[in-house]
């Protein structure tokens, strides 16, 4: 299984908005409502953003949205903020495997 | 409060054998899946698999699937990750995670750091 393809970094000024893809397969992204978003921080644990393509968790900033088009699904981080600056990570469920796989990864760097 | 707190650090040698663990707090355990992933140093997280601590049901990423067990006592409600001999390729941070609502993974363990070495 493939990990899903993300572009490898993403910049912004602060107050911009950024978006991020991530693009896979009708046997994943494509196939199933069921792409997430994470956070991370180096060294630290991930942290969800956004799950089944455009819901956010309690407690995260409405900042942070997510949708999807065919195979590709994509995260929108507006008013860009120095503490957004990190790794941005998205999954999605596979028929392939039954289970998650995982995006290759985009470093957020705010200018 | 949710918590997922897994056990610590671990230096070990090649075929070795290793259990690690992923304890979880303020909710109802038998009712989440939990997965655990690999992170390699600099890389990107790797599902490797998921329990269901009701039922026992487990799930194997291909790339992980006869290289570890998963398992769950739910008597101490507490996730476990095993490898019977360990190679030095298995050196990374593994992090337990819990599925919330959907299909997201919503909370998140501390991190184990497994090091192997000779």
């Amino acid at each position: 299984q493939s990990a899903l393809t993300q572009p490898a970094s993403v910049s912004g000024s602060p107050g911009q908005s950024i978006t991020i893809s991530c693009t896979g397969t009708s046997s994943d992204v494509g196939g199933y409502n069921y792409v997430s978003w994470y956070q991370q921080h180096p060294g630290k644990a991930p942290k969800l953003m956004i799950y089944d393509v455009s819901n956010r968790p309690s407690g995260v900033s409405n900042r942070f949205s997510g949708s999807k088009s065919g195979n590709t699904a994509s995260l929108t981080i507006s008013g860009l903020q120095a503490e957004d600056e990190a790794d941005y990570y998205c999954s999605s469920y596979t028929s392939i495997s039954t289970l998650y796989v995982f995006g290759t990864g985009t470093k957020v760097t705010v200018l | 409060e949710v918590q997922l707190v897994q056990s610590g650090a671990e230096v070990k040698k090649p075929g070795e054998s290793l259990k690690i663990s992923c304890k979880g707090s303020g909710y109802s355990f038998t009712s989440h899946w939990i997965g655990w992933v690999r992170q390699m140093p600099g890389k990107g997280p790797e599902w490797m698999g998921i329990i269901y601590p009701g039922d026992s049901d487990t799930r194997y990423s291909p790339s992980f699937q006869g290289q570890v067990t998963i398992s769950a006592d739910t008597s101490i409600s507490t996730a476990h990750l095993q490898w019977s001999s360990l190679k030095a390729s298995d050196s990374a941070i593994y992090f337990c995670g819990r599925k919330g609502r959907g299909e997201g993974f919503d909370y998140w363990g501390q991190g184990t750091l497994v090091t192997v070495s000779s």
